[in-house]
């Protein structure tokens, strides 16, 4: 198929490392992106990983990427409450990038 | 600031009527991405342009919708005649592309959106 597939939902506690994960179509991909979104904002990008690298840690942030299995994860430290958003990883053909539908997290105190 | 903007950020329309949105992308970048976005979706792309000429249309842009982007720089996005399934978020972005050779890391910077509502 030609979709970006990703969980829709995740709750964890503040505190908590968050993990979303994010399957991918074209083995082809150069790059892959995780982009945030705040209700009623646009997007903004939190970090990209270039197709042969296997982890990029940025801060908080940690891309895992697998690209036999074309399976990419983002995993946060230490998730705050700020953290609450839409992530949306997404991948780069040619030159556009094509997104999932998103994954809601949601951090409790 | 200068990030992507757009304008309006809202607008409420009568089906039928035509509506026009405006980016104004950052200064730099040479592409100017134009993307919709419906309640619970990923933005889905619409079409960009590299400088001044539009050099992919997605098969969601209908011919009800046209996008210019006439001195390189600012772009616009009309739809003509208005439909209740038009109404969405319409997301602009800019990138730079640089040139054959260099490393084009290729992400997209976003403006704040457009959210159209047709009644």
């Amino acid at each position: 198929g030609e979709d970006v597939e990703q969980s829709l939902f995740l709750s964890v506690r503040e505190g908590d490392s968050s993990v979303i994960n994010c399957t991918y179509t074209d083995s082809s991909s150069t790059y892959l992106y995780w982009y945030k979104q705040e209700p009623g904002a646009g997007l903004q990008l939190l970090t990209y990983i270039f197709s042969n690298m296997d982890m990029k840690q940025d801060q908080r942030l940690t891309v895992l990427l697998n690209k036999k299995d074309k399976h990419l994860s983002l995993r946060i430290a230490d998730t705050q409450t700020g953290d609450s958003a839409i992530y949306f990883c997404a991948e780069r053909r040619y030159s556009t990038l094509t997104f999932g539908k998103g994954t809601m997290l949601l951090v409790s105190p | 600031d200068t990030g992507v903007s757009q304008d309006p950020r809202h607008k409420i329309t009568k089906r039928g009527q035509n509506v026009t949105f405006r980016c104004d992308p950052i200064s730099e970048h040479n592409r100017l991405y134009w993307y919709r976005q419906t309640l619970g979706q990923g933005p889905e792309f619409l079409t960009y342009f590299q400088n001044e000429a539009q050099l992919e249309k997605s098969r969601l842009l209908s011919d009800r919708f046209s996008a210019e982007r006439p001195k390189g720089s600012f772009s616009t996005l009309e739809i003509q005649r208005t439909e209740q399934g038009d109404s969405a978020m319409y997301l602009c972005a800019s990138s730079l592309a640089r040139l054959a050779g260099a490393l084009n890391t290729g992400e997209l910077f976003f403006g704040e959106g457009s959210r159209l509502t047709v009644l």
